[in-house]
């Protein structure tokens, strides 16, 4: 069974502050995903990577890819309350497209 | 929006009755997964499915069986509910990301809980 290490489980900043979430794992991805989910909601995808070394972002939200694909960081800068949730990281590792979540960060940004 | 929805939403029962959650698609895809959700834990796969009449194990499948005779429904049972298998239930449709691979599409999740 893939392991996938998510650090920290919580974290609550205050606005405008910045943060980096981390997924760690001992296996190569194939690819891996961003998610967040709120509460009474099913987890929404934010982005995937693809290829080592990669770094995409998405407004405030910049995501990297490891060069060896074994791990994957979230950083969020001037947090708003709106980030607020919980974020998953979810490695594929190719099989069947399935995959390994980490247990995920709880995210909360207070005023 | 992947066209995903699940019934029921939220289920009370008693230990030793058997439960059948639905997980229904509009999309034609061909890969659906029946997760759990655990504090703790975080998402864990229960079975999957790759085809009409295709299924295999996830990695917590004791106590679970699933069935998938329509591309559109992929069913969950539990046949003798037990308190441990109190959880918030997923449902999710996998295709190909834009930026390759595959991504997951989930659907709104069942609260179950068993007494």
């Amino acid at each position: 069974t893939q392991l996938l290490e998510q650090s920290p489980q919580f974290l609550s900043i205050q606005e405008g502050e910045n943060l980096t979430v981390y997924c760690n794992s001992s296996s190569v991805f194939s690819s891996l995903q961003w998610y967040r989910q709120e509460p009474g909601e099913g987890p929404v995808l934010l982005v995937t990577v693809v290829t080592g070394g990669e770094v995409k972002k998405l407004k405030r939200l910049t995501f990297q890819f490891g060069d060896a694909r074994k791990d994957s960081s979230l950083h969020i800068t001037a947090a708003q309350p709106g980030d607020t949730g919980l974020y998953l990281c979810a490695g594929d590792y190719g099989t069947a497209s399935k995959l390994t979540f980490g247990t995920g960060t709880r995210l909360q940004v207070t005023l | 929006d992947a066209g995903i929805t699940q019934s029921p939403r939220h289920k009370v029962t008693e230990t030793g009755t058997p439960v059948t959650l639905r997980c229904h698609q509009t999309e034609n895809h061909r890969y659906m997964y029946w997760y759990r959700q655990d504090p703790g834990h975080g998402l864990r796969l229960i079975h999957y499915s790759y085809g009409v009449k295709d299924t295999d194990k996830g990695e917590v499948s004791d106590g679970y069986s699933v069935s998938r005779s329509k591309t559109e429904d992929f069913l969950l049972t539990l046949e003798s509910a037990t308190s441990s298998q109190t959880s918030v239930y997923f449902c999710a449709i996998s295709e190909p990301g834009l930026a390759g691979g595959r991504t997951q599409y989930f659907g709104p999740g069942t609260r179950l809980l068993v007494l």
